[in-house]
């Protein structure tokens, strides 16, 4: 069955460090890998996607995504993190056969000052 | 602007009466879906629209309705609301791909309806 997993509920790094999301998927087929970002009381924004070529990808806000076929993996980054990054992080893997994308449960992330 | 919008925005209703959420894109894009949203669970799709008149089950659609009379429109219609049906309600919105026939672009996703069924 097709599936992703987002391991980390809820993550926590000061302003300034280095981010790592790491999400690992199930799928049959080659995937389209997307990451989205969900701000408090906001909708999902597209951050990156990955649908073939160079597997490290660049996004909006500077993120970076890379995707691992051999670890069933696409882990978003972010060299800094800034305070406006708090929010919750979705990847999602599609399309399956009713063209939806499948999404992970989401990962927390929390900026100390 | 591009955009996905979603009426009402937040919604208080009761069991058994029947509410409407609308959503509506301005991007003439093809596929339309539904999905809700609950705490550790992700979205779910409800419900979804390859184009008009063309609509098919996702993996939660029971309680729920849809119609895509028009290619813009899809709303979500609760016959008969539940409290289980209390969540965050999105619309999404994509254009066909371009790499083969089961192929879309990425979806554009709608600013959400907050509802609760008492």
């Amino acid at each position: 069955a097709q599936s992703v997993t987002q391991p980390d509920i809820h993550i926590t790094v000061s302003e300034g460090a280095s981010l790592e999301l790491r999400c690992n998927y199930s799928y049959g087929a080659t995937p389209y890998l997307f990451w989205y970002v969900q701000s408090p009381g906001q909708g999902l924004q597209l951050l990156l996607k990955y649908f073939s070529g160079d597997t490290l990808v660049q996004g909006i806000k500077g993120f970076e995504a890379e995707f691992k076929r051999s670890q069933s993996s696409f882990n978003l980054r972010k060299p800094s993190v800034h305070w406006s990054d708090a929010a919750e992080y979705f990847c999602a893997v599609g399309p399956d056969s009713s063209y939806k994308l499948i999404f992970g449960s989401g990962t927390r992330l929390l900026v100390r000052p | 602007e591009a955009q996905v919008t979603q009426n009402p925005r937040y919604l208080i209703t009761v069991t058994g009466k029947k509410l409407t959420v609308t959503c509506s894109q301005n991007m003439n894009h093809e596929y339309m879906s539904w999905y809700r949203q609950d705490p550790g669970l992700g979205l779910r799709q409800i419900y979804y629209s390859m184009n008009v008149e063309v609509t098919d089950k996702g993996d939660v659609p029971e309680g729920y309705k849809v119609s895509r009379k028009e290619k813009r429109n899809f709303p979500l219609i609760l016959e008969s609301p539940s409290p289980n049906q209390t969540s965050l309600y999105f619309c999404a919105s994509s254009s066909r791909g371009t790499a083969g026939p089961a192929s879309y672009n990425e979806q554009f996703f709608g600013p959400g309806t907050r509802l609760t069924v008492l």
